[in-house]
């Protein structure tokens, strides 16, 4: 049983460009959240998807924005990157996105924007 | 609006002996509680949650947690380390936003150094 898988597991970008990052949701769940996890710090929660619509954001703004795909597998992307873009992104999925659901987390992304 | 506060930046702890990360949490409501592990160039590893019932949850790998209401605190232990234990600590409380979905709260992450 695969787990949750994300690609590519390094990029590097420049400032100002745009970037995509998928993820491959853990066989039998429907649920995508994408977390940013800068040096040092906790996981921050960027957004959720389910049923191919963002059901629920964090605090980020409109350059991060995202896609469900019909098989449950999703892109993050991130338009005008700034320095502090760079950080981990992971992908998590759940069975339902209920609250007592556990996430599984992929293996990250890791993004340095030069 | 909620919370999580692991105080400890870094926990050292001698192998064989117990470890002890420390989590207090802040939510509005019941609190559904995660641990996580995560290794160098890793992501996030589940390590066990709390949800309803007993105040004692059991994990992964040998690891424990208890849950305290009065204390607001879900302290993750293991009752003897491994050198293998080493890594970072996240805790996360979930919230539920009237049926918009779920979206884990992590607390700064506690280093666990466990020297042989």
């Amino acid at each position: 049983d695969a787990g949750v898988t994300q690609s590519p597991t390094h990029l590097i970008k420049t400032r100002g460009q745009q970037v995509t990052l998928r993820c491959s949701p853990k066989s039998g769940h429907d649920t995508v959240s994408w977390y940013q996890q800068a040096l040092g710090q906790g996981p921050q929660f960027i957004f959720q998807y389910y049923e191919e619509e963002e059901r629920q954001r964090g605090n980020f703004p409109d350059r991060f924005s995202g896609h469900q795909f019909p098989n449950y597998s999703s892109e993050l992307n991130v338009n005008a990157l700034l320095l502090g873009d760079s950080a981990l992104y992971l992908c998590a999925s759940s069975p339902a996105g209920r609250n007592t659901d556990t996430q599984y987390f992929g293996p990250g992304t890791r993004l340095t924007v030069l | 609006a909620q919370s999580v506060a692991q105080p400890e930046d870094q926990v050292n702890v001698a192998e064989g002996n117990p470890l002890t990360v420390k989590c207090t949490y802040s939510v509005s409501g019941n609190p559904y509680l995660f641990w996580y592990v995560q290794y160098p160039n890793r992501g996030l590893q589940f390590l066990l949650k709390y949800i309803t019932g007993d105040n004692l949850v059991k994990g992964s790998y040998g690891f424990e947690a208890e849950f305290n209401k009065s204390q607001t605190s879900f302290h993750l232990k293991k009752p003897s380390a491994l050198v293998s234990d080493s890594a970072l600590y996240f805790c996360a409380v979930s919230y539920w936003d009237n049926n918009a979905g779920n979206m884990l709260t992590f607390g700064g992450g506690t280093r666990l150094m466990v020297k042989p």
